[in-house]
């Protein structure tokens, strides 16, 4: 498809269990981003690729959330021995490479929704 | 602290009226925003940006107004349609390192169109 894809919509996963999450960007898009979103806020920025490098992993909660892009194009966000305060819509977004004065838009897949039991 | 404020949780406007909501910044360094628009279950769609370089963007019924001397940016609907209700969330970046920054958003303002 022509939009960012993301997967799986929903996961259920009991506390302690480690997670999977899938972002398959648009084509050709070198910039990468996962946001986390909790519930009546904002997407909050996790940790930014651009290509397969990992440039930006400030937001990332913890130690227990890893992210990779290894070929520059699909990434996943895993997160290990997963605890309640996890619960929450984890977005993907990707983009063109900004050059100035232009600049282009993040877009976002529709999201994984994370819920830990 | 949060850099990107929206102080409207909720607004309410007739059909064919303008819609404005407002949002506030308060990182000096930023020079790019954007406005989205969220439905439920749905990923946030882009809808329009500008760029702290310029003062006023439009697209057809949608229009950004930035007032960086008061870090305040505004979206304008005109005219308001049933099918703009959602939530909009205004979002900001900065150019650094040679790229795109992360977006940092406000919590979102549910808009609610009636016929």
């Amino acid at each position: 498809g022509a939009g960012v894809s993301q997967s799986p919509r929903y996961k259920v996963a009991k506390r302690g269990q480690d997670v999977a999450l899938r972002c398959d960007p648009i084509s050709g898009h070198v910039s990468l981003f996962w946001y986390q979103q909790a519930l009546g806020q904002g997407p909050e920025f996790l940790t930014y690729f651009q290509n397969e490098a990992q440039l930006d992993k400030s937001g990332l909660p913890s130690d227990r959330f890893f992210a990779e892009r290894p070929e520059g194009s699909v990434s996943t966000l895993k997160i290990q021995r997963t605890q309640q305060e996890d619960s929450a819509v984890y977005l993907c977004a990707s983009s063109s490479k900004r050059l100035r004065p232009t600049v282009q838009p993040q877009h976002f897949g529709d999201g994984t929704r994370l819920s830990i039991l | 602290d949060q850099q990107v404020k929206q102080n409207s949780p909720s607004l309410s406007v007739q059909e064919g009226r303008i819609s404005i909501l407002n949002c506030d910044y308060t990182n000096s360094m930023f020079d790019y925003f954007l406005w989205y628009k969220k439905y439920p279950a749905e990923g946030p769609t882009f809808l329009i940006s500008i760029s702290s370089i310029k003062d006023k963007n439009e697209d057809g019924r949608f229009t950004v107004f930035l007032n960086k001397s008061a870090k305040h940016l505004s979206l304008h609907i005109v005219p308001s349609q049933p099918g703009d209700s959602a939530v909009y969330f205004c979002a900001a970046s900065r150019y650094y390192g040679g790229s795109q920054g992360n977006l940092i958003f406000g919590k979102g303002t549910k808009l609610s169109v009636k016929p």
